[in-house]
C-alpha cells in the first residue's frame, strides 16, 4: 500500500498568512493526488483534485502543486474559515490512502 | 441537490456485524460510484471500499475478508456490512460520491459514529 506522510501534523498560523502543507507518497503517484478540508463538526469537502485543479466553488486562495512523490497545498492568505484539518489522498493505486492530516490552528 | 446520508446503529457489540445504509439523492447510483471511508476518533481517514456504477465492488485489502458493499438502485441506497467487529472498528463512517472524471470524492455524508463496545 502507498503510505502518505503529511507535514506538519499541526500548524499555528495567523489570519492573512500564507501557509503550505506538504504531502509525501512512499512511491510515485503520477499526480493522482487530492486535497480535502475537514471542519470540527466532521464536514468534509474537496479542495483540489489531480494535484492542482481547484474543485468547483473553492476559493482561489487555495492552490496545489507537486509531482512524483512530493505534493503541497498552499493557502495564500488565511481566512477565519480556513482553520480546519487538511488531508491529502492518493488514487494512483488501490487501496486509496490518505495522509495523517494537518491541523491548521489560529496562532 | 446532491446529498448523502448515513444511518445505522450507534453501538455494536464486539464480534457482531455492523450494517450501515447510505441514502443518496440528487444523483443516480448508475451514474456515480460510491465509497465508504471511516475515521477513528482523533485519527485520520481510511478508505474502506467502493461500489462502481456497474455494481461491482473493490475493497481495502486490510478489510476485504470482513467487508461487503452492496446497493439497491431503486431505493438509492448503498449498504455496508462488516463482520467480526472489534473495538478498533470504533469510528465515524462516511459514504462519499466518487466523481469518475476527476477521481475526487466530491460529496460526503455527515458521517455516523459507531462505537464497538459490550
Amino acid at each position: 500500500d502507498i503510505q502518505m506522510t503529511q507535514t506538519p501534523s499541526s500548524m499555528p498560523a495567523s489570519l492573512g498568512e500564507r501557509v503550505t502543507i506538504s504531502c509525501r507518497a512512499s512511491q510515485g503517484i503520477s499526480n493522482y493526488l487530492n486535497w480535502y478540508q475537514q471542519k470540527p463538526d466532521g464536514t468534509i469537502k474537496p479542495l483540489i483534485y489531480y494535484t492542482s485543479n481547484l474543485q468547483s466553488g473553492v476559493p482561489s486562495r487555495f492552490s496545489g502543486s507537486g509531482s512524483g512523490t512530493d505534493y503541497s497545498l498552499t493557502i495564500s492568505s488565511l481566512e477565519p474559515e480556513d482553520f480546519a484539518m487538511y488531508y491529502c489522498q492518493q488514487y494512483d493505486s488501490s487501496p486509496w490512502t490518505f495522509g495523517g492530516g494537518t491541523k491548521l490552528e489560529l496562532k | 441537490q446532491v446529498q448523502l446520508k448515513e444511518s445505522g446503529p450507534g453501538l455494536v457489540q464486539p464480534s457482531q456485524t455492523l450494517s450501515l445504509t447510505c441514502t443518496v439523492s440528487g444523483f443516480s447510483l448508475t451514474s456515480y460510484h460510491v465509497s465508504w471511508v471511516r475515521q477513528p476518533p482523533g485519527k485520520g481517514l481510511e478508505w474502506m471500499g467502493v461500489i462502481w456504477t456497474g455494481g461491482s465492488t473493490a475493497y481495502n485489502s486490510l478489510l476485504k475478508s470482513r467487508l461487503s458493499i452492496s446497493r439497491d438502485i431503486s431505493k438509492s441506497q448503498v449498504f455496508l456490512k462488516m463482520n467480526s467487529l472489534q473495538t478498533e472498528d470504533t469510528a465515524t463512517y462516511y459514504c462519499a460520491r466518487l466523481e469518475h472524471t476527476t477521481g475526487v470524492f466530491d460529496y460526503w455524508g455527515q458521517g455516523v459514529m459507531v462505537t464497538v463496545s459490550s
